[in-house]
């Protein structure tokens, strides 16, 4: 059964300052993993989408990596800014095209000091 | 990409009512999911929306509870019936094109309190 583990559970950080989110998998038998920004009481915010068969994905000051034999994917921030404090989930597409089972990790709650 | 309109974005509801919940697309998509994030918790997933035919629950979750409506290929519903406070939650509609392939895209949520 695959789990997805987000680590650490909360971050604080100077502004300015870049900084990695870390999200890792027990089956890397994965379709995609897809990072996600969530504010507080709100919906979801695609932010990079990686398939299985790419290593990386990037969107302005947002970088996120995936090493599917490890298990591993990152996201790493550049610059960071006040504006960047909410919750970052990452979530596993499984291997099958069945219904969705798309298995999301519990999130790193960041929040960026000005 | 997709846009989601949720209905209600937030409401205070009374324990033991039934309240339901919309979501509209801005184009035709293939799956439609309903998400429930309780409080400091992570995502999960309720069921999936067929259109055309019942929807698909995931274990733990009954059609008597949540009932989900799918007319179309751009909009459902889903119900909280016979609400209680253990029912205070976040509800997210989500869709995705080609299952699992594609980006999935959130609603903004309905925050149900229930009281």
């Amino acid at each position: 059964k695959q789990e997805v583990t987000q680590i650490p559970a909360a971050l604080s950080v100077p502004e300015g300052e870049n900084l990695v989110l870390n999200c890792s998998f027990t089956d890397s038998a994965i379709y995609n993993l897809q990072w996600f920004r969530q504010d507080p009481g709100k919906g979801l915010t695609s932010l990079l989408l990686i398939q299985s068969s790419q290593r990386e994905q990037t969107s302005g000051r947002l970088n996120a990596s995936l090493d599917k034999s490890s298990g591993r994917s990152t996201l790493y921030i550049a610059a960071s800014q006040p504006g960047d404090s909410a919750t970052y989930l990452c979530a596993v597409g499984p291997s099958y095209s069945s219904a969705s089972k798309i298995i999301f990790g519990s999130g790193t709650r960041l929040s960026i000091r000005p | 990409s997709a846009v989601i309109s949720q209905k209600p974005s937030r409401d205070i509801c009374q324990r033991g009512t039934s309240l339901t919940i919309q979501c509209q697309v801005d184009s035709q998509v293939t799956m439609m999911f309903w998400y429930r994030q309780q409080p400091g918790q992570s995502l999960t997933l309720i069921a999936t929306a067929n259109q055309g035919s019942e929807a698909t629950y995931e274990s733990g979750f009954v059609i008597d509870k949540f009932p989900i409506s799918r007319p179309n290929l751009t909009f459902s519903t889903l119900t909280v019936s016979n609400m209680s406070p253990e029912d205070s939650s976040i509800y997210l509609c989500s869709v995705s094109d080609v299952p699992p392939g594609n980006t999935i895209y959130f609603g903004e949520g309905s925050w149900l309190t229930v009281v």
